[in-house]
């Protein structure tokens, strides 16, 4: 049974691009959270995505932005990239309700 | 003030110590408690969950959570070398208020051999 995947495991951009993150989840999961991790620190809640929508939001600027797709996977978009963007992206899936999110290997990003 | 605190360490024992590590929150709403053990340049992995209060054991892991003083624990019993990663502690409110996890900074431990 596949666990969480997310694509691509690094990536480098410049200041001012944009970039997207994918994720597909954990085999029987329909819920999609993104969550940031600064180095040395412990993740940030981005947003989730259910049944296609945005179902909660973390306290993160409209820059980030996602889709979830009806085959459940996710996709993370951040526009205009700025220096402090830089972090380790992490990937959650659940059942919707259930307490516990399995987290992918997360894609590390770094902005320059 | 942050939600969750955490001790980020590091914490360095010997190998079969008995260690110890402990998160308080200040948001009284929580009431699922997690820990997750996150290796270097690897995804958190899901070790214990408990729900409001209580103890759980599994294998060489309990996890305690004493509501009334807002404190929750992680011990880890025989500890091995393997065991030496980043354990963070995450938390969430009741159902209807959403899925999201808040996390402490994490607590880096090293199991000297």
């Amino acid at each position: 049974d596949a666990g969480v995947t997310q694509s691509p495991t690094h990536l480098i951009k410049t200041r001012g691009q944009q970039v997207t993150l994918r994720c597909s989840p954990k085999s029987g999961h329909d819920t999609v959270s993104w969550y940031q991790q600064a180095l040395g620190q412990g993740p940030q809640f981005i947003f989730q995505y259910y049944e296609e929508e945005e179902r909660q939001r973390g306290n993160f600027p409209d820059r980030f932005s996602g889709h979830q797709f009806p085959n459940y996977s996710s996709e993370l978009n951040v526009n205009a990239l700025l220096l402090g963007d830089s972090a380790l992206y992490l990937c959650a899936s659940s059942l919707l309700g259930w307490e516990t999110q399995y987290f992918g290997p997360g894609t590390r990003l770094l902005v320059l | 003030q942050k939600e969750v605190e955490q001790d980020p360490g590091p914490l360095s024992v010997p190998e079969g110590a008995i260690v110890s590590l402990n998160c308080t929150y200040s948001n009284s709403a929580f009431q699922y408690f997690m820990w997750y053990r996150q290796y270097s340049r690897k995804g958190p992995e899901l070790l214990m969950y408990t729900y409001s209060r209580g103890n759980k054991e599994d294998g060489r892991f309990t996890a305690q959570v004493d509501k009334s003083s807002k404190y929750i624990s992680l011990f880890i019993r025989d500890s091995q070398p393997s065991d030496s990663a980043t354990y963070l502690c995450a938390m969430k409110e009741k159902k209807s208020s959403g899925d999201k996890l808040t996390f402490g900074t994490g607590t880096r431990l090293a199991v000297r051999p």
